[in-house]
């Protein structure tokens, strides 16, 4: 399985604070996303880092990749109570059957 | 204009009825989805389909089946429903298999 798997299961911080999740997965891929889901909706794309990228950023967003170690963090800086939320890595093999998502993270901002 | 839609966002059927799931994407991708999510927030796809091919997880039961009438269409049915359907089943679609997928709202099926 490609499956990506999040640590921590749970993260609760205070706003103004660095959040920090971590994503591991087993085999090789072709790309890594990380998606964003608010309670009660759908998921939503933050960023997508490719297998030959090591660091992308987007706004408060910072990723990396380490593809020797099958692993990425994703970095919230100066969080928000908005970004409460659960947050998902997702790895994509190459093929046409879509992502594998892992169990995601539920990140919780105290305001 | 919404991206993804699918329709119902509720459903709560008994045991052993068929219910459909319909998706619709507005964005001219080639390939859709549907992952069921449980209530762990796991989420497992369940089918990937575009115009060439459709490509099945070997674990979900042959109850489910997707039916696409067109390539911006892809409903979920689903015969004799069991307890263990009860989910958040969410479509979803991509220009490719590994780029970014826009999601749906769900579709949060529970059967009593």
């Amino acid at each position: 399985s490609q499956q990506g798997e999040e640590d921590p299961q749970a993260l609760s911080i205070q706003e103004g604070e660095n959040a920090t999740m971590n994503c591991s997965y087993k085999t090789s891929i072709n790309n890594l996303q990380w998606y964003r889901q608010n309670s009660g909706r759908g998921l939503v794309h933050l960023i997508l880092i490719r297998s030959n990228e090591r660091e992308k950023h987007s706004g408060r967003l910072r990723v990396t990749l380490d593809t020797s170690k099958k692993s990425s963090s994703l970095l919230i800086t100066a969080s928000r109570a908005a970004d409460t939320a659960s947050y998902f890595c997702a790895v994509g093999g190459g093929g046409a059957d879509g992502l594998t998502f892992g169990k995601g993270t539920h990140l919780i901002i105290q305001p | 204009d919404t991206a993804v839609s699918q329709t119902p966002k509720y459903l709560v059927t008994q045991m052993g009825n068929d219910k459909s799931i319909k998706c619709e994407q507005n964005l001219g991708h080639d390939t859709m989805y549907w992952y069921k999510q449980d209530s762990k927030k796991f989420l497992k796809i369940m089918f990937s389909y575009n115009n060439k091919e459709l490509i099945i997880n070997e674990t979900v039961p042959n109850r489910f089946s997707p039916k696409s009438p067109d390539k911006a269409h892809l409903n979920l049915h689903i015969n004799s429903l069991e307890l263990g359907d009860s989910a958040v089943y969410f479509c979803a679609s991509s220009q490719t298999g590994n780029s970014e997928a826009f999601f749906g709202q769900g579709t949060r099926l529970t059967v009593v």
